[in-house]
Order: C-alpha cells, then sequence, then structure tokens
C-alpha cells in the first residue's frame, strides 16, 4: 500500500524557521495536504493543495512541493507552534487518501 | 458555524459490532464528500473510508475493507460508520470530516472524535 514518509521530529528555537519534509512517490501527481494537532484535539489543516493556507492560518505557514516530496515550512516559529504535524495526500489513483506517520515539532 | 459531532463508540469485544454517528450542522451536508479518519491511542492519524456526496461512491482503507461500511443519510444530515467483525487494532479515536471547501481542498473540519475500545 501506498506510504507517505515524514521524519519523526524536528527541533527548533523560537524565531528560527522549521521544515518538515514528506516523501511519496505519488506526490508529483496528487496534492499534499498538512494537519496540526495538539495534545487532546482534533487535527487542523494548515495547508492544502500543496501550498494554500485556509483562512484564519498565519502566514508564517507554508507549503512547497518538489518532485516526489513536500515541504511545510514555518517561519519564525513560536512556542504555540510546538504540536504534531502529518502530511496527507493520495494515492496514484486518487480514490484512496494517506496519512503520513506524523512529525512531532519542539520548540526548544 | 459547521459543527459535526461523532457517536456511538464504546467498549466491544473482538468479533463485535459498533455503528458510529456523525450529525453535521451549520452547512449543507448533501454538497460535501465526508470522511472517517482515526487515531488509535499514542498513533498517527489514519484515514478510513470516504463517500461521495450523494453516496454512490465509497473508498476504504485496505485494512476495514470487508469489515467496515460508511454511509450517508442526507435527509437527516448524518454520516455513518458501521464496523464489524472488530479487532483490537481497531482501538481508536474515529473522527468525522468534511473538506474545507470544494473536493480536493482537504480535510478542513473535524469533530471532536469518538473512543472505540475493542477488548475482551
Amino acid at each position: 500500500s501506498y506510504e507517505l514518509t515524514q521524519p519523526p521530529s524536528v527541533s527548533v528555537s523560537p524565531g528560527q524557521t522549521a521544515r518538515i519534509t514528506c516523501s511519496g512517490d505519488a506526490l508529483p501527481k496528487q496534492y499534499a495536504y498538512w494537519y496540526q494537532q495538539k495534545p487532546g484535539q482534533a487535527p487542523v489543516l494548515v495547508i492544502y493543495k500543496d501550498s494554500e493556507r485556509p483562512s484564519g492560518i498565519p502566514e508564517r505557514f507554508s507549503g512547497s512541493s518538489s518532485g516526489t516530496t513536500v515541504t511545510l515550512t514555518i517561519s519564525g516559529v513560536q512556542a504555540e507552534d510546538e504540536a504534531d504535524y502529518y502530511c496527507q495526500s493520495a494515492d496514484s489513483s486518487g480514490t484512496h487518501r494517506v496519512f503520513g506517520g506524523g512529525t512531532k515539532l519542539t520548540v526548544l | 458555524e459547521v459543527q459535526l459531532v461523532e457517536s456511538g463508540g464504546g467498549l466491544v469485544q473482538p468479533g463485535g459490532s459498533l455503528r458510529l454517528s456523525c450529525a453535521a450542522s451549520g452547512f449543507t451536508f448533501s454538497s460535501y464528500w465526508m470522511s472517517w479518519v482515526r487515531q488509535a491511542p499514542g498513533k498517527g492519524l489514519e484515514w478510513v473510508a470516504n463517500i461521495k456526496q450523494d453516496g454512490s461512491e465509497k473508498y476504504y482503507v485496505d485494512s476495514v475493507k470487508g469489515r467496515f461500511t460508511i454511509s450517508r443519510d442526507n435527509a437527516k444530515n448524518s454520516l455513518y460508520l458501521q464496523m464489524n467483525s472488530l479487532r483490537a487494532e481497531d482501538t481508536a479515536v474515529y473522527y468525522c470530516a468534511r473538506e474545507l471547501a470544494a473536493a480536493g481542498t482537504g480535510l478542513g473540519y473535524w469533530g471532536q472524535g469518538t473512543l472505540v475500545t475493542v477488548s475482551s
């Protein structure tokens, strides 16, 4: 079955830039989405269609795509950004969605 | 305001069945694809199934195919997940989710989740 691969953890100091990658063979064909999840809460969509930001999501969140890798970039990281981040996309047929394993962002 | 409220979770023995419901409000339910996503304790998110606006298309993750059935009742603004032949590995919080806007805009709205525990 199709898989998306994320690093288990990323650590940054406040004010720095965090980059979280997600790799998958179908990413050149399928859009990627990014979700933020804090403990005990439902996920929140922070990026859709590779690089679009939903209303209400701070501008410091951005997304990009290059070949089989997509990247979530958080510029000027704040303490409140500490959370788990999940990428999501679909298989090559577009019918089955899949999530990456998640990346725990730690703000030092 | 978009609201999604799941119910129906609980403790069930292996091999048993459970039906989850998701009551939707604050939007035109019949206009959106709907999804179920689950999260095992301490683990990541796993997409389970989704269903087209009119119920004509349904897709499932391989691990639940043949055991789970997603359905919807647009007249009642409700989404369902019938879970049969439950296994310990189905233990998770189950979330109901809606596309942000049109299809392909991501899961922009989520319920609070309902916990399903499969154990003897």
